[in-house]
């Protein structure tokens, strides 16, 4: 099993382009994250999926879409992005609620 | 929201025990005390998590104290590999958002 991978690994924006980051997990969960984390901040939930076509809001949302058309993926838009997205980015997925979540590699993304 | 306190920085001889402290005086009721782990900025890795009685599996022990204020992870044989951030985390079983990583202590495991 792979677990979760995410892709790509690194990326360098300009200010007002637009990405999307992929999620893929082989383990059937339900449950899908996106983070972000920043130097001194921790980690902040951006966006959560508690199941195929369902997406749910978190801590930081702002200026991020996301979908969940398959089980198995889950992908993180950035519309326009700015510099204050400038993050690590990391997906999780979880059997469910109290289960552990198991995190990827992460995305190194700089907006300049 | 019940946060932690955990020291910044720990230093432990390998083959030896380590033990993390963390302190979260402000837990609620229905709040578990989960641990994860981050080495050198790859994801973070799920350790254990527990409620109050004490647990134990493969990677680590967790020991909440009687009037949940504080727990300890304790690796019981530290190598070179456990060399990480831990991160002592309190949240609501059923609330997402909750999940507050803080800064973390990181371990330096010694030979």
């Amino acid at each position: 099993n792979a677990g979760v991978t995410q892709t790509p690994k690194f990326r360098v924006l300009k200010t007002g382009q637009s990405m999307t980051l992929l999620c893929a997990q082989d383990m059937n969960h339900e449950y899908m994250y996106w983070y972000r984390q920043d130097p001194g901040m921790g980690l902040r939930l951006i966006h959560y999926s508690v199941g195929e076509g369902t997406t749910a809001k978190g801590e930081v949302p702002d200026g991020y879409n996301v979908s969940r058309l398959k089980k198995q993926n889950f992908l993180l838009g950035l519309e326009s992005a700015a510099p204050s997205q400038t993050s690590v980015y990391f997906c999780a997925s979880g059997a469910g609620v109290g289960y552990e979540q198991y995190f990827g590699p992460g995305t190194r993304l700089t907006v300049t | 929201d019940a946060k932690t306190t955990q020291p910044p920085s720990m230093d432990c001889a390998e083959g030896r025990a380590a033990n993390l402290p963390c302190n979260h005086s402000t837990i609620s009721g229905n709040e578990y005390v989960y641990w994860y782990r981050q080495i050198h900025s790859q994801g973070p890795q799920y350790i254990i998590h527990g409620l109050k009685n004490n647990e134990t599996n493969e990677m680590a022990s967790l020991i909440i104290t009687e009037d949940r204020k504080s727990s300890t992870l304790i690796l019981p044989h530290a190598t070179l590999r456990d060399t990480a951030v831990y991160y002592c985390i309190v949240r609501p079983l059923y609330n997402f958002n909750k999940f507050y990583f803080g800064s973390g202590t990181k371990l330096n495991v010694k030979p």
